[in-house]
């Protein structure tokens, strides 16, 4: 029944460390965001794909590259993790038109030591 | 540049008073207008939106919002608040002209005491 699930929940991992968060949607959507949450709650737009096509990309380090596989599916890929990439990231989906309501998955934690 | 500003980092209200969350926005287009709110530990839930029409809006939970085009204001509403919708809040603004990023607000933290 989830609509946008993100795996995994909990990312606990030492700096300099690769790793991915994964997110899928089973809503029917065409358009994958996903958001940083930092330690102050404010929410920032990272990047957005559309039918696997790249849309939005805001001014985030190249260490972070998003992958869409196909429309379901958007994952995040981070090099070399550094303390100040500890945040809670969030995915979300919707339709294309800037009407259309986005909905958010449960989030991941991520703490880098 | 599309941005948006809610006003107070808190909100403190009794059970069973009325429960006012301010937003303002700054768009170049038409905006349209969104709520969510983020539990403990929990992801964004969509609570309701402004997109054209009237400008009183209803939303779950017994949310409501009214859109002053005037005052660029979204301000998010409900009659009687409960313990259960203390949380935080989040506005959200786009601009209508084609852009697709979602800009939120700060966030406001309510808290409903017993």
């Amino acid at each position: 029944d989830t609509a946008v699930s993100q795996t995994p929940k909990y990312l606990v991992t030492q700096m300099g460390n690769d790793k991915s968060i994964k997110c899928e949607q089973n809503l029917g959507h065409d358009t994958m965001y996903w958001y940083k949450q930092d330690s102050k709650k404010f929410l920032k737009i990272m990047f957005s794909y559309n039918n696997k096509e790249l849309i939005i990309n805001e001014t985030v380090p190249n260490r972070f590259s998003p992958k869409s596989p196909d429309k379901a599916h958007l994952n995040l890929h981070i090099n070399s993790l550094e303390l100040g990439d500890s945040a809670v990231y969030f995915c979300a989906s919707s339709q294309i038109s800037e009407q259309e309501t986005q909905y958010f998955g449960p989030g991941t934690r991520l703490l880098v030591l | 540049a599309q941005s948006v500003a809610q006003p107070e980092d808190q909100v403190n209200v009794a059970e069973g008073n009325p429960l006012t969350v301010k937003c303002t926005y700054s768009v170049s287009g038409n905006p349209y207008l969104f709520w969510y709110v983020q539990y403990p530990n929990r992801g964004l839930q969509f609570l309701l939106k402004y997109i054209t029409g009237d400008n009183l809006v209803k939303g779950s939970y017994g949310f409501e919002a009214e859109f002053n085009k005037s005052q660029t204001s979204f301000h998010l509403k409900k009659p009687s608040a409960l313990v259960s919708d203390s949380a935080l809040y989040f506005c959200a603004v786009r601009d209508g002209r084609g852009d697709y990023k979602l800009s939120f607000g700060a966030g406001t933290t309510v808290t409903v005491r017993a």
